[in-house]
């Protein structure tokens, strides 16, 4: 059965920082990853998939690498900003569906 | 091309009563996927269909919960004799049936059950 972890769950950084989250998985049997943001109350806004043959995607300030045999993927966020503040969560496809992480919550201070 | 559309947005049913949530995939997609987001915790799949097939329904409570994809119309999912447990966001996504990136799921704005 596939467990997605996120670390950290929360994290709090001011304005212009780099920063970096963390995905794990523990079934390397993917089709592909995808990072997500959702605002609170809202829904989910894809922010970048990769595919299991690819190493990582870029938009913008957003950077995502995947190790797949390893288990592992990083967003990386350049220069943070606060409309960044968000909960972002990582979710990996296996088959049909999609299995998530619990997210991390951001909080980027002005 | 209008994305994964769902309604009601926010639904509000008493103990025991029907909930029907609607979900129109985007143009041209023919798979439907519905996820739960319960209170404070992550999104879990519930099943996977497509046009008149349910493909996956390992993730939907045997008992009160149903979903379908007719021919014609969007994907409903209906809970029946709802209890305050249902409570919870209901997201639908989409993909393409075939074509790249493949299996990306496009997900619309949830719809927001509350039990009373």
């Amino acid at each position: 059965k596939q467990e997605v972890t996120q670390i950290p769950a929360a994290l709090s950084v001011p304005e212009g920082e780099n920063l970096v989250l963390n995905c794990s998985f523990t079934d390397s049997a993917i089709y592909n990853l995808q990072w997500f943001r959702q605002d609170p109350g809202k829904g989910l806004t894809s922010l970048l998939l990769i595919q299991s043959s690819q190493r990582e995607q870029t938009s913008g300030r957003l950077n995502a690498s995947l190790d797949k045999s390893s288990g592992r993927s990083t967003l990386y966020i350049a220069a943070s900003q606060p409309g960044d503040s968000a909960t972002y969560l990582c979710a990996v496809e296996g088959g049909s569906r999609l299995t998530f992480g619990e997210g991390t919550q951001l909080t980027v201070n002005p | 091309n209008a994305g994964v559309m769902q309604n009601p947005r926010h639904l509000v049913r008493r103990r025991g009563q029907e909930a029907r949530l609607r979900c129109s995939p985007m143009k041209g997609h023919s798979h439907v996927y519905w996820y739960r987001q319960l209170p404070e915790e992550g999104l879990k799949f519930m099943v996977y269909l497509q046009k008149e097939n349910i493909i996956d329904e390992s993730g939907m409570p045997k008992e009160r919960f149903s979903a379908e994809f007719p021919k014609e119309g969007p994907s409903i999912l209906r809970i029946q004799q709802v209890v305050r447990g249902d409570s919870a966001a209901y997201f639908c996504a989409s993909s393409p049936s075939s074509g790249a990136p493949a299996y990306e799921q496009y997900f619309g704005p949830g719809t927001r059950l509350t039990v009373t």
